[in-house]
């Protein structure tokens, strides 16, 4: 059974500065690895995923991320923040080969400041 | 193209009450699927659906929770009785096709359950 570990409910910067969220999974193959954004009283948006092509993927609003198959980490960067980046994310994990039975991780809340 | 749609958006209810929730996927997706989010969770699947056959239902408490696909389209989730611990932000997705590098799935902005 696969499972997905984020590291911190929540995390503050300032605006300008480097995002970074965690994200670690525990599978016993590499799975497909997915970034959600979640703003207040609306569903998830998907922001960027991992389908076993390029270990570097790029995402909508300038996030970006990295899997690493040594580390079973994929987590979500993008160099400067910007007010409207505050929401809440959640890494999610599915079998490889398909984008069903997601399993998610609990979810980080990126607070912005000025 | 028009998204996912649920109603209602809220709803409080008390125990032992019933209640059920509409999905509406995109035109096309094959695939439907219901998570609950408890809060300070992340969603959890409670059942997908393909055209209107059940694919997993492993996770839906079948005592009290229901839910159907007529005709491969809309969707409907029941609960009876509610309890408690029912509390929970219910989303709807839609995707595509069951499986494939390239499906994504596409989520409603859910339905916010109070039981009291």
């Amino acid at each position: 059974a696969q499972s997905v570990t984020q590291l911190g409910s929540h995390v503050s910067v300032s605006e300008g500065a480097l995002v970074l969220l965690r994200c670690n999974y525990s599978s016993s193959v590499p799975p497909y690895l997915f970034w959600y954004v979640q703003y207040p009283n609306q569903g998830l948006q998907l922001l960027l995923k991992y389908t076993s092509a390029a270990t570097l993927v790029k995402g909508i609003n300038g996030f970006e991320a990295e899997f690493k198959k040594s580390e079973t980490s994929f987590h979500l960067t993008k160099p400067s923040a910007h007010m409207s980046d505050a929401a809440e994310y959640f890494c999610a994990a599915s079998p490889p080969g398909t984008a069903s039975k997601l399993t998610f991780g609990t979810g980080t809340r990126l607070q912005v400041m000025l | 193209e028009a998204g996912v749609a649920q109603s209602p958006r809220y709803k409080i209810i008390e125990k032992r009450q019933s209640v059920a929730f509409w999905c509406n996927p995109i035109s096309g997706h094959a695939t439907l699927y219901w998570y609950q989010q408890i809060l300070g969770q992340g969603p959890k699947l409670l059942i997908q659906f393909q055209n209107n056959g059940v694919v997993d239902d492993s996770q839906l408490p079948k005592d009290r929770f229901s839910a159907e696909r007529l005709k491969g389209v809309d969707s409907t989730l029941k609960i009876q009785p509610a309890k408690l611990e029912d509390s929970a932000v219910y989303l709807c997705a839609s995707s595509l096709r069951l499986a494939g590098h390239d499906n994504e799935q596409y989520f409603g902005p859910g339905t916010r359950l109070t039981v009291t």
